[in-house]
Order: structure tokens, then sequence, then C-alpha cells
């Protein structure tokens, strides 16, 4: 069984402060890692994806890998109230061949208080 | 960027009947599409991924005689719930992907949510 696992939460930080998002996951095929953020009865978002270790920063968000440690996390800077959401950590693993699909956890909700 | 179209957004059906749900690549050709379905407060739950022109590849537990996948064109696949019941009532999301392999980004359908009573 391969496994991704996510605090459920809720998280929750005043505005403007770093929120710490974070996923561990089980299967070491795995080679890249999807962040997503979901809204309430809404499809998932693409926040970024990391596939080499270490830091990668797109604007506030910072995703971080370690694959040694099958640990990857993602930060949230200067949190905003619209950043209210459950965001899903989803490695990409290989099925086999060139198949390749993403295997979602169960999502951290994160409450952004104004 | 790229984008997937799913419809219908919503939709109501009596229990025994189908339910057919598209959705489309609008601006890249979708080599691989994936479907999901999500409870409430659970996580996406991968039902099947097909490639063009290919049957369906079904994760365990998904009964491949109820949810037919159809991705006949590099733009459109179709999920048809068969003979539903109030227990198919869920969020179903269409994903696509442009490449065969790795390397590709995901791009998600609005979602489709079903209720059957």
């Amino acid at each position: 069984q391969k496994e991704v696992e996510q605090n459920s939460g809720p998280l929750s930080v005043p505005e403007g402060a770093i929120a710490s998002l974070n996923c561990t996951y089980s299967d070491r095929g795995s080679q890249s890692f999807f962040w997503y953020r979901q809204y309430s009865g809404k499809s998932p978002e693409l926040i970024m994806f990391i596939y080499s270790n270490g830091d990668k920063e797109d604007g506030r968000f910072t995703a971080q890998l370690n694959k040694a440690s099958q640990y990857v996390s993602l930060l949230i800077r200067d949190s905003q109230p619209s950043d209210s959401a459950t965001y899903l950590c989803a490695p990409q693993l290989n099925s086999g061949g060139s198949n390749y699909k993403l295997t979602f956890g169960k999502g951290t909700l994160l409450t952004v208080n104004p | 960027g790229a984008v997937v179209s799913q419809h219908p957004s919503r939709v109501i059906c009596k229990s025994g009947t189908s339910v057919k749900i598209e959705c489309r690549s609008l601006d890249f050709q979708a080599t691989t599409m994936f479907w999901y379905r999500q409870f409430p407060k659970k996580s996406l739950m991968l039902m099947a991924t097909s490639n063009e022109g290919s049957k369906a590849t079904y994760e365990q537990g998904v009964e491949k005689d109820k949810f037919l996948i159809n991705h006949a064109s590099l733009t459109l696949s179709t999920l048809t719930v068969t003979s539903a019941h109030p227990e198919d009532s869920s969020f179903y999301i269409c994903s696509a992907r442009e490449g065969w392999a790795g390397g590709y980004g995901y791009t998600f359908g609005s979602g489709t949510r079903l209720t059957v009573v």
C-alpha cells in the first residue's frame, strides 16, 4: 500500500504568519511531488511541484523536499484569509513502464484568521 | 494555461439510471486522462487511468463494468456511471496530462457533483 500521510488539521494561523504544511510518503520510487489547494466543493488547483532535494520557491510559497527522509513540506509566507483551504500533497508514482500517476494524501485544512 | 472543461457540474439522477460525465481538454492534447472520486472530507481516490485509444486501467476495487471510461480522442474522455445507486453519489473529477510520462503537469476539471436519489 503506497501511502501519503498528512496532518488533517485544522491548522490555524493568524493573517501574515507562516503556515507550514507537512507530508510524508512511503514509496521511495516517488519522483516528483505536487502541492494542490482545494477549496470546499471545488477541484484541486496546482500550487507548485518539486522534484529535487532542497527548497523551491514560487512567490509566497516554498516547497521543501527531503527524499532520504521521504518528507515534503509547503511553507506559505504572509498567509492570507484567501489561503484558507485544504492543501493536498501528491507524490507522482511510476505505476509501470511510462505510466505515471498522482497519489493524494487526505489533505490538511488550513484556516487563516484575519 | 491548460484548461480542462468538465460537464455537467451537477447532476441528480434516479437510482438505476446511467449518467455520463465529459471532460475535454481545450487547448492541449490529453494523452492520458485520470478519473477520481472524492467523498466528503476525504481525499481524491483514483478510479482509473486512460490513454487515448486504449482501454482504461482501473484501480483495485473499482468496478469497470459500472464505471465505463472512453478516451476515444486526444481531447475528450467520458465516464459513464451505469445503473447508479445512492452509494455512487460523490464528487467526480477528471485530470488530464499532455505527455505520456512524468514531468508533465496535471490539469484538473472543475468536477461533477453526482447525487443519486
